[in-house]
């Protein structure tokens, strides 16, 4: 099955630089790879998503980038402000409405 | 759209009780639902595929017998946690439809 690895599993920044985290999957048959962000006792929420038929998305702050060959795809915030702060997973998934597989997290504190 | 409610939200039981809980999509229909837990701290990880229907895929490790499943329509899933313990403990949640909208959760403690 999928398995999916998120590094790093802490980072701190000072608001205002870029903040990258980093995931690879080992099932060249995902085609569609989400990240959710999730604040403490909520529900995550899916920020950005990327197919394998795309090789980067932008939307404003947050860009994603994937490389199929490599099997790995990071999510880069840009100018960090303080409530960027949460929990950010990454996640793969082999088509629409089959099950997802997560990675591990990246607790993400900005700085004020 | 693809709105995806869940309940309870948080739920106290003793100990030996078990526990349903529901997820609805609201707006759209869900042939397959997902259900997740999650420990303090850690990820979300995979505990069944809830198919309408049919039954439930369980993930290697959870027992289908203790984590019943039933889908009985297009629009419900529920999950029941039968003879509960503290290690039963933890955040529940669901998702549906094509874009994984998730529930809101529900923070399960067992005393």
């Amino acid at each position: 099955g999928e398995n999916v690895e998120q590094h790093p599993s802490t980072l701190s920044v000072q608001e205002g630089d870029s903040a990258v985290i980093k995931c690879t999957y080992s099932d060249s048959a995902s085609n569609y790879f989400p990240w959710y962000k999730q604040e403490l006792g909520k529900r995550p929420q899916l920020i950005i998503d990327i197919r394998s038929n795309v090789g980067e998305k932008k939307d404003q702050r947050i860009a994603v980038t994937l490389n199929k060959t490599a099997k790995h795809f990071s999510l880069h915030i840009t100018e960090t402000q303080p409530e960027d702060s949460a929990v950010y997973f990454c996640a793969a998934s082999i088509a629409d409405n089959n099950d997802m597989r997560f990675g591990a997290g990246t607790r993400l504190t900005v700085k004020p | 759209g693809a709105v995806v409610s869940q309940h309870p939200s948080w739920v106290i039981c003793k100990s030996g009780t078990s526990v349903k809980i529901e997820c609805r999509s609201l707006d759209f229909q869900a042939t397959t639902m997902f259900w997740y837990r999650q420990f303090p701290k850690q990820s979300l990880m995979l505990m069944a595929t809830s198919n309408e229907g049919s039954k439930a895929t369980y993930e290697q490790g959870v027992e289908k017998d203790k984590f019943l499943i039933n889908h009985a329509s297009l629009t419900l899933s529920t999950l029941t946690v039968t003879s509960a313990h503290p290690e039963d403990s933890s955040f529940y949640i669901c998702s549906a439809g094509r874009l994984y909208t998730f529930g809101s959760g529900t923070r399960l403690t067992v005393v």
